[in-house]
C-alpha cells in the first residue's frame, strides 16, 4: 500500500493556466506538508496543515492555495502559472509536528510550465 | 535564516570505497535527520539523531550528530551501486516550530 500518494506524477501546462495537485496519505498522520524542489534539488517547505488547520505558510505567492478537506488529504491549487513555477512538488506527512519531524514523502509531481 | 550546508555537493566513487558526507550549520538543531532520494522518487528517511554526540549505525551507514548539535556526518563503508542517490540532511530547529530545514544536498554516484 502506498503511504503518501500524489496525482498527477507529471503535469505540463502553459503559462497563465490554473492547475491542481492532489495528495493523500493513509498513515493516519495529523500533519501534511507541501514542498517545492528546484532544479538544484533544494527542498523548501511551502505549507503545513495540522488536522485541516494551516500552521505554516512560507513566503509563497498568493497564486498558491492549499486546501485540506480532511486530515488525510492536502491539495495544492496554483493560479496563473508562471515559468518559475516549474519544479517538482512533494507532499509529505508526519505524525506530530511538535514532537518529531520525521516526514514521509510522496513520489512528487513534476510540473513544467511552458 | 537557518542554513544547512552539505559537502561535498557531488561525489563519484568506485564500488568498495568509503566516503563521508558533511552537514554543517551555525545554528543549533533539536534533531537531525538524513534522507536519501532516488531519481523520480521522494526522499526516504534513513535516520534521526537527537542527542549531541549521538552515533547511529544502519548496516554500512554511520551517522553522527555533533556535540553542539550544529553539524552531522554520514559515513558509508564499502559503498555499493545501490547507495547511489541524493542525500539530504534536515534539521529540526529549536523554538517549537515544526519546520524542517533541509540541507543543500549531496549527489552520490557509485560505479560498479
Amino acid at each position: 500500500d502506498t503511504a503518501v500518494s500524489q496525482t498527477p506524477k507529471y503535469l505540463v501546462t502553459q503559462m497563465g493556466n490554473d492547475k491542481s495537485i492532489k495528495c493523500e496519505q493513509n498513515l493516519g498522520h495529523d500533519t501534511m506538508y507541501w514542498y517545492k524542489q528546484d532544479s538544484k534539488k533544494f527542498l523548501k517547505i511551502m505549507f503545513s496543515y495540522n488536522n485541516k488547520e494551516l500552521i505554516i505558510n512560507e513566503t509563497v505567492p498568493n497564486r498558491f492555495s492549499p486546501k485540506s478537506p480532511d486530515k488525510a488529504h492536502l491539495n495544492l491549487h496554483i493560479n496563473s502559472l508562471e515559468l518559475g513555477d516549474s519544479a517538482v512538488y512533494f507532499c509529505a506527512s508526519s505524525q506530530d509536528p511538535y514532537q518529531g519531524y520525521e516526514q514521509y514523502f510522496g513520489p512528487g509531481t513534476r510540473l513544467t510550465v511552458t | 535564516t537557518q542554513l544547512l550546508e552539505q559537502s561535498p555537493q557531488f561525489l563519484s566513487i568506485q564500488e568498495g570505497e568509503n566516503l563521508t558526507v558533511y552537514c554543517n550549520s551555525s545554528s543549533v538543531f533539536s534533531s537531525l535527520q538524513w534522507y536519501r532520494q532516488e531519481p523520480g522518487e521522494g526522499p526516504v528517511l534513513l535516520v534521526t539523531v537527537v542527542t549531541g554526540g549521538e552515533v547511529k549505525k544502519l548496516k554500512r551507514l554511520t551517522f553522527q550528530f555533533g556535540d553542539a548539535r550544529k553539524d552531522s556526518s554520514l559515513h558509508i563503508t564499502a559503498a555499493q551501486p545501490g547507495d547511489t542517490g541524493l542525500y539530504l540532511c534536515a534539521g529540526g530547529p529549536r523554538g517549537g516550530t515544526d519546520k524542517l530545514i533541509f540541507g543543500t544536498g549531496t549527489r552520490l554516484q557509485v560505479f560498479p
